[in-house]
C-alpha cells in the first residue's frame, strides 16, 4: 500500500505571494490533517479534513486554508506569505473512526519564504 | 482543548543505557497515545502507541506505559543504540475527536 505523498517537496516563494501544497493520503484513509513544523514550535496543528469537510482547526490566521476532494486528496493554501511562514508542512492521514486510529505522515513540503 | 507537555527537551545517554521520555496530558477524554520518531530530514514515524484500556505495551526494546489517573504516559527505550538518536514526539488524541495534540519533542542522542 502506498504511503502518504506530498507535492512539491521544496518550494521557495517571496513575501506576499501565495502557495498551494498537495497531499494524497493512504488509500482508504479519508482523514487528512495538516501540521506546520518549525524548530522552535514543534508540530503545530493547522486543520483536519474528513469527507471533504473541515472537522478541526488549529490557531492559525485565515491566510491558511485548505480543502479536500472527493478522492480524499487535500490541498493547503497560504495567502499573502510572510517570512514566518517558512517551515516544513506535513500532512498526515488516518482511518478516522476506525479501531486502528494510527496517523501516518507524508514526507513534507519545505517552504522557504524570502 | 488538550495540552500535552513533554520532558525532557534533550536527553543524552551512553550506548546500552536506557532512555525515558515522559508526557502529561490534560483532557481525560483523550484515549489514544502514539509516539513518533523523527530522524533528521525525515518524516515522523509512528513507533508505538497505546490506548487507554491498557497500562503498558512493549515492542522489542521500546515500551510505553500509561497512567490514566495521573494523566501521564512514558516512552522507555532499553539497550539504546546510536540509530535511536532522533527527535521523539508524544501525542494524545481521542478517537471520536481525531485531533492529535503533540508534545514539543525530545532530542535523544545516544553516545557510542
Amino acid at each position: 500500500k502506498a504511503g502518504v505523498t506530498q507535492t512539491p517537496r521544496y518550494l521557495i516563494k517571496t513575501r506576499g505571494q501565495q502557495v498551494t501544497l498537495s497531499c494524497s493520503p493512504i488509500s482508504g484513509h479519508r482523514s487528512v490533517s495538516w501540521y506546520q513544523q518549525t524548530p522552535g514550535q514543534g508540530l503545530q496543528f493547522l486543520f483536519e479534513y474528513f469527507s471533504e469537510t473541515q472537522r478541526n482547526k488549529g490557531n492559525f490566521p485565515g491566510r491558511f486554508s485548505g480543502r479536500q476532494f472527493s478522492n480524499s486528496r487535500s490541498e493547503m493554501n497560504v495567502s499573502t506569505l510572510e517570512l514566518g511562514d517558512s517551515a516544513l508542512y506535513l500532512c498526515a492521514s488516518n482511518n478516522r473512526g476506525g479501531f486502528n486510529n494510527e496517523q501516518f505522515f507524508g514526507p513534507g513540503t519545505r517552504l522557504t519564504v524570502l | 482543548g488538550e495540552n500535552v507537555e513533554q520532558h525532557p527537551s534533550t536527553l543524552s545517554v551512553q550506548e546500552g543505557d536506557s532512555a525515558v521520555i515522559k508526557c502529561t496530558y490534560s483532557d481525560s477524554a483523550s484515549n489514544y497515545f502514539p509516539w513518533y520518531k523523527q530522524e533528521l530530514g525525515k518524516r515522523p514515524q509512528l513507533i508505538i502507541d497505546i490506548r487507554s484500556n491498557v497500562g503498558e505495551k512493549k515492542d522489542q526494546r521500546i515500551a510505553v506505559t500509561l497512567n490514566k489517573t495521573a494523566k501521564h504516559f512514558s516512552l522507555h527505550i532499553t539497550e539504546t543504540q546510536p540509530e535511536d538518536s532522533a527527535v521523539y514526539f508524544c501525542a494524545a488524541s481521542s478517537i471520536t475527536g481525531n485531533q492529535f495534540y503533540f508534545g514539543t519533542g525530545t532530542s535523544l542522542t545516544v553516545i557510542p
